[in-house]
Formats: C-alpha cells, structure tokens, sequence
C-alpha cells in the first residue's frame, strides 16, 4: 500500500535551517508528483509547494518562496523539504502528500506530518 | 490567488441525519475541486475530486456536486465516526493550490 514517512522534524531558532525528509513506499514514485503542505497549530491546510515526477518543475506558494526548496531523489523514493530562514510563523506540522496521476494537483495519499517548532 | 469560503464554520449534527457543507470559490474552478476530511491527530484524507468523484474506498454516504464557484459536500445517515473538520481545496488556479478554512462537523 502506498505509504509516505516524514522525519527531521524538531524545534529550531528563528533564521537557521531544517531539512525535512519523506520517503515513499508502495507505488511508482518517480511517475508521480509531490507536495509539501503545512498546518499550524489549530489552523487549516496551506500549501507550500509541489515537485514534479522528475524534479524538473518546481511550485511554491509565496509565503516560502526564496526561502524553502523542494527536492527529490528517484533512486531513493525520497523528496526533502529544505527550509532556510526560518520564522516562527513556519511553526506547523508538515505533510508531504502524493499528487494523483490525472493532474497531480490533487493530493490523494499524505503521510502523517512532522511537526516543526521555531522558537528562540 | 483563488479564495474559498467554507460555510458553516462549525455543524453540529444528530446521527442517522444529513450534513451539508458548503465551498464558494472567488472564482471559477470549474470541477476541479476537492473535499478532504480531517479527524483530530491525523493526516487529511482524500474524500472527493472532480467536484463529484469520490476517491477509493469512500463510503457513497459522501456525496460532492457542484461546478463554477458554488460546491456542495452531502454527508447522509451520519455516524459518530465522520466527526472531523472537513475542507475544500482547488487546483484549477494555480500555483497557489488553496484550502478553504474548513467547516467543523459535529456528531451530537
């Protein structure tokens, strides 16, 4: 069954860095698009951004823009979530989520989110 | 970027009843619009997509229709078990792909 597993999660200070991980299991994931989105703590859903199937186009939403990079690696089943200067608005749990294979805008399988603190 | 309003904000329901929740978007999306449910702790999970299909394994209680701006997420013979947040999430403008706020479902 398909299967998505973030890690790297943690409490970091405002301005460093974290590199969030998800690995893929259960289906083709080089066929496939990836997204990243966010949920603060008792708020909605906020994308952040999505890769394609071969890492060659990339999507952000403003709020991350400059900031965050998404990346994959196909011989890994892996996609990564860099994030650079970080904020405290950046707290929120992230979700690395699958986009399904007719438009890849829609995610249809997420994993269970790595929660990601930013306080001094 | 696309706006969407979910409306109520908060349902509160009896078992067995209906729910009806509401996505009105700032502009037209066409079908290209999706529900997810979201129990407390846990990953959203993917309810409908194409305003109106649902996705595998969703039990036809879940029910999506709508086109345009105005969509609708029909939830009959409700069970204790749906209580969740549930939100609304377009992709016909993009990027951003944008959420709406969510609307609460309360089973009383």
């Amino acid at each position: 069954q398909v299967q998505l597993v973030e890690s790297g999660g943690g409490v970091v200070q405002p301005g460093r860095s974290l590199r969030l991980s998800c690995a893929a299991a259960g289906f083709s994931f080089s066929s496939y698009a990836l997204h990243w989105v966010r949920q603060a703590p008792g708020k909605g859903l906020e994308w952040i951004g999505l890769i394609s199937y071969d890492g060659n186009n990339k999507y952000y939403a403003d709020s991350v823009r400059g900031r965050f990079t998404i990346s994959r690696d196909n011989s890994k089943d892996m996609v990564y979530l860099q994030m650079d200067s970080l904020r405290p608005e950046d707290t929120a749990v992230y979700y690395c989520s699958r986009g399904d294979p007719a438009t890849h805008t829609v995610s249809d399988f997420w994993g269970q989110g790595a929660l990601v603190t930013v306080s001094s | 970027e696309t706006v969407l309003t979910q409306s109520p904000g908060t349902l509160s329901v009896s078992p067995g009843e209906t729910a009806t929740l509401s996505c009105r978007a700032s502009q037209s999306v066409d079908t290209k619009l999706a529900w997810y449910q979201q129990k407390p702790g846990q990953a959203p999970r993917l309810l409908i997509h194409g305003a109106s299909t649902r996705a595998t394994g969703v039990p036809a209680r879940f029910s999506g229709y709508g086109s345009g701006t105005e969509f609708t997420l029909i939830i009959s013979s409700l069970q204790s078990e749906d209580s969740a947040v549930y939100y609304c999430h377009q992709s016909k403008h993009w990027p951003p792909i944008t959420f709406g706020q969510g609307t609460r479902l309360e089973i009383k």
